[in-house]
């Protein structure tokens, strides 16, 4: 049984671009929630997915959007990058309402 | 709205020494407890879970949490803390009924186990 791999692991941007993150969820898992961590901060819940359609979106701007495929790996996409993106983005997955299994994150930098 | 605060942004500690990880939350509605674990540069792990039932809830590595809902508190306690239990902890409350799978986390406590 393979556990949630995230992909990149580390990656720098500028201001102003796009970044395309990626998520495998756990076997099994139908659920994917993305959170962001930034330094020295406890993890805040971005969005989820069920089943490919968004379930419930935190407090972060549209330029945030995410997807989940057929096979229930994910995307998180954030546009027009500002320096307060930099943070660890955790991706985790669940069987709809069970433990959530999380990755090891991609650490974004914004310069 | 839910919060959660962790009374104690960095606790420092003794090998061999017990320890208690203080977590207060709040919620208008039932509410499912965590305690999360993160080493340096490394995701987050499940220590134990508070869902129902008994309050004193028995996790990995030795770790235990009591439900207290009266004072609206988790605490996470360990009767004696090795070296390799230096990390971040994280208390986190879900929200019964709410989107599945959204956590509402704290900031975080730093355990520093010393020789």
């Amino acid at each position: 049984e393979t556990g949630v791999t995230q992909s990149p692991t580390h990656l720098i941007k500028t201001r102003g671009q796009q970044v395309t993150l990626r998520c495998s969820s756990q076997s099994g898992h139908n659920t994917v929630s993305w959170y962001q961590q930034a330094l020295g901060q406890g993890p805040q819940f971005i969005f989820q997915y069920y089943r490919e359609e968004e379930n419930g979106r935190g407090n972060f701007p549209p330029r945030f959007s995410g997807l989940q495929f057929p096979n229930y790996s994910s995307e998180l996409n954030v546009n027009a990058l500002e320096l307060d993106d930099s943070a660890l983005y955790l991706c985790a997955s669940s069987l709809a309402a069970g433990e959530l299994f999380f990755g090891e994150g991609s650490r974004l930098t914004v310069l | 709205a839910q919060s959660v605060t962790q009374l104690d942004s960095q606790v420092p500690v003794f090998e061999e020494a017990p320890v208690e990880l203080r977590c207060n939350y709040s919620s208008s509605v039932s509410v499912y407890l965590f305690w999360y674990v993160q080493y340096p540069n490394q995701g987050l792990q499940l220590l134990l879970k508070y869902l129902s039932g008994s309050t004193l809830v028995k996790g990995i590595n030795g770790f235990e949490a009591e439900f207290n809902k009266s004072q609206t508190s988790f605490h996470l306690r360990k009767p004696s803390v090795h070296i390799s239990d230096t990390a971040e902890y994280f208390c986190a409350v879900g929200v019964g009924g709410s989107t599945l799978g959204r956590l509402y986390f704290g900031r975080g406590t730093q355990l520093t186990v010393w020789p």
